[in-house]
């Protein structure tokens, strides 16, 4: 079975200070992982994706995620905050082939002071 | 192109009433999966189709139920509905590759709001 945990429910930073949004991941085979933002009243929206091609993968708006196969671990991170990054952030894990639905975590709200 | 669409936009029923959601997936994506978001929480899997054939189940109960029409559009059916059953209900269509990463594209989600 396949689990995601994301570590803080809510996070706040400065604008222009560094985002970091936690996630780890358990998985019986090789999984497939991304983030996604979800702002109010909307659908999800892809940030990036890990299929194993690279460790380290960018994404859209300046965000980008590293692969840690020993930690089990995806973090999220974007080196200056702004203020539209203000938003809901979902960690999800696939098995791919196998079984292809996603499993999300509970997400991390990321607030942005001015 | 436009992307996955959902209807209706929102939606309030009473306890016991059924309710039917549609969604039709970007065109060329045949297949279609259904997430139940609930307030605070993460989206958690439905169902998933490809090719009007059930590709996947979640957890939920026999009140839920799908299909998927020629077309690749799907609908949802939640009977004799809860009050828990209130949630964003979200749709995501895929190319279902053989082999590959199943990138989900999402709708923007329809709010069923149980009384």
């Amino acid at each position: 079975a396949q689990s995601v945990t994301q570590l803080g429910s809510h996070v706040s930073v400065s604008e222009g200070a560094l985002v970091l949004l936690r996630c780890n991941y358990s998985s019986s085979v090789p999984p497939y992982l991304f983030w996604y933002v979800q702002y109010p009243n909307q659908g999800l929206q892809l940030l990036l994706k890990y299929t194993s091609a690279a460790t380290l993968v960018k994404g859209i708006n300046g965000f980008e995620a590293e692969f840690k196969k020993s930690e089990t671990s995806f973090h999220l991170t974007k080196p200056s905050a702004h203020m539209s990054d203000a938003a809901e952030y979902f960690c999800a894990v696939s098995e791919g082939t196998g079984r292809r639905a996603l499993t999300f975590g509970s997400g991390t709200r990321l607030q942005v002071q001015p | 192109d436009a992307g996955v669409t959902q209807s209706p936009t929102h939606l309030i029923k009473t306890r016991g009433q059924q309710v039917t959601l549609r969604c039709s997936p970007i065109s060329g994506h045949k297949s279609v999966s259904w997430y139940q978001q609930v307030l605070g929480q993460g989206p958690q899997f439905i169902f998933q189709y490809y090719e009007k054939e059930e590709r996947g189940r979640g957890n939920f109960p026999d009140r839920f139920s799908a299909r998927q029409f020629p077309n690749y559009s799907s609908e949802l059916n939640v009977n004799a509905l809860l009050l828990g059953d209130s949630a964003l209900y979200l749709c995501a269509s895929s190319l279902f590759l053989a082999g590959g990463i199943d990138e989900q594209f999402f709708g923007p989600g329809t709010r069923l709001t149980v009384l």
